[in-house]
């Protein structure tokens, strides 16, 4: 199985600061690297797919990066509505695998 | 707008069989260019997919349930179903149902039930 490993577990931020959080593949997954958002009792929400592509009706602040098997979500103006879980997701072969989470807080 | 809303008995005694369904509202599974989905998550914890299979009945699981997993279609109804043989308490989890959609081969979970929470309780 293709191990995702997510950093950091928790964050906390304030309106306005930028944030990045970082996910590893333990082996190359040429791109094939989703984002989801999943607020307290929701559903996950898909905001990147295919590494950097913004998914339909995702605010441009949220934006992602691929440097071999380093990705990146980064939100360049955190809004309030942010504050939320975010997960990664493999999907270059199955079975797909999440990163554990990291949960942004507002500090 | 396609919807999925997942659907089962209730809860579950530690050895018995989880089952669910998952209905598809707004389009069909026989059309679909994409895998559907079994995706859990225990309380306060991260996502595990669970299975996928396709409209066709071809299936793939995660070995991490040791073979205790079965995924159905029937295209008749427009439902998918997960089996979930000698459930433990550690099996107890908000199930969600997904379709994956596909933009050229990079795949995504687009569309997901609301959840149905599963409790394995004696």
């Amino acid at each position: 199985d293709i191990q995702m490993t997510q950093s950091p577990s928790s964050l906390s931020a304030s309106v306005g600061d930028r944030v990045t959080i970082t996910c590893r593949a333990s082996q190359p997954i040429s791109g094939y690297l989703n984002w989801y958002q999943q607020k307290p009792g929701r559903v996950p929400n898909l905001l990147i797919f295919a590494a950097s592509t913004l998914h339909s009706g995702v605010p441009s602040r949220f934006s992602g990066s691929e440097s071999g098997t380093d990705f990146t979500l980064t939100i360049s103006s955190l809004q309030p509505e942010d504050f939320a879980t975010y997960y990664c997701q493999q999907s270059y072969d199955v079975p797909y695998t999440f990163g554990q989470g990291t949960k942004l807080e507002i500090k | 707008q396609v919807q999925l809303q997942e659907s089962g008995p209730g809860p579950v005694k530690p050895s018995q069989t989880l089952s669910l369904t998952c209905t598809v509202s707004g389009g069909s599974i026989s059309t679909t260019c994409c895998y559907l989905n079994w995706i859990r998550q225990p309380a306060g914890k991260g996502l595990e997919w669970i299975g996928r299979i396709y409209a066709d009945g071809s299936a793939n699981y995660n070995p991490s349930l040791k073979g205790r997993v079965a995924i159905s279609v029937d295209t008749s109804k427009n439902q998918f179903s997960l089996k979930l043989d000698s459930v433990t308490a550690a099996d107890t989890a908000v199930y969600y149902c997904a379709n994956a959609a596909r933009s050229g081969t990079y795949s995504y979970f687009h569309q997901w039930g609301p959840g149905t929470l599963v409790t394995v309780s004696s």
